[in-house]
């Protein structure tokens, strides 16, 4: 099992520019996460999903966008990035109400210039 | 609200003493889950532990061990006889079992282990 994975590990965009991060999962988990993790800030919830088709705003969701039209993916959106967006992006899943435990993607890191 | 904090930001010591990371978190629930996580260098997060909120008794596994105390609301780390490959942020994260499961997260402890 690759567990989650997360395209692309690297990108930099240019302000104004969108892009879409992709997760994947293949534990057939409920639920599905999108966190930024900011230095001195820990990880922050941006959005996050309790079923295919379902999606919800996380503490951080403005200039955002997520869409789950299949279960084991999870897509986040940027339609015009910015040099605030610059981050390290987490993907999460985890199984309803089993261990708890979120297992997370190895993370893509975003530079917006 | 939630919320999860870690008033270490940084901690540096020299390789064989004993440390500890400091958690201290807020929640109205009566029932909750708490995390570590550690991210070493490399960038990805590794799973520590998790503790149900009724289960207060101390955890050992080798030279780390956890310490919950739900009257102070703390659940702290401790590394015994730190090694340089313990170098790394270390997270502290409260999960509510309401809702999605979401996480909360502290700032972070920026350990750094020296030869």
């Amino acid at each position: 099992n690759a567990g989650v994975t997360q395209t692309p590990k690297f990108r930099v965009l240019k302000t104004g520019q969108s892009m879409t991060l992709l997760c994947a999962q293949d534990m057939n988990h409920e639920y599905m996460y999108w966190y930024r993790q900011d230095p001195g800030m820990g990880l922050r919830l941006i959005h996050y999903s309790v079923g295919e088709g379902t999606t919800a705003k996380g503490e951080v969701p403005d200039g955002y966008n997520v869409s789950r039209l299949k279960k084991q993916n999870f897509l986040l959106g940027l339609e015009s990035a910015a040099p605030s967006q610059t981050s390290v992006y987490f993907c999460a899943s985890a199984s309803q109400g089993f261990s708890y435990e979120q297992y997370f993607g190895p993370g893509t890191r975003l530079t917006v210039t | 609200a939630q919320k999860v904090t870690q008033a270490q930001t940084e901690i540096s010591v020299v390789e064989k003493e004993d440390v500890t990371l400091d958690c201290v978190y807020e929640t109205r629930d009566t029932t909750y889950y708490l995390f570590w996580y550690k991210q070493p260098p490399s960038g990805e997060l590794v799973f520590l532990i998790r503790r149900n909120s009724f289960d207060e008794q101390n955890e050992i596994s080798g030279r780390y061990s956890w310490n919950f105390q739900k009257s102070t609301s703390s659940f702290n780390f401790t590394i015994t006889a730190s090694q340089v490959v313990d170098s790394a942020v270390y997270f502290c994260a409260l999960c509510s079992l309401q809702g999605a499961q979401k996480l909360v997260f502290g700032q972070g402890t920026r350990l750094t282990i020296n030869p």
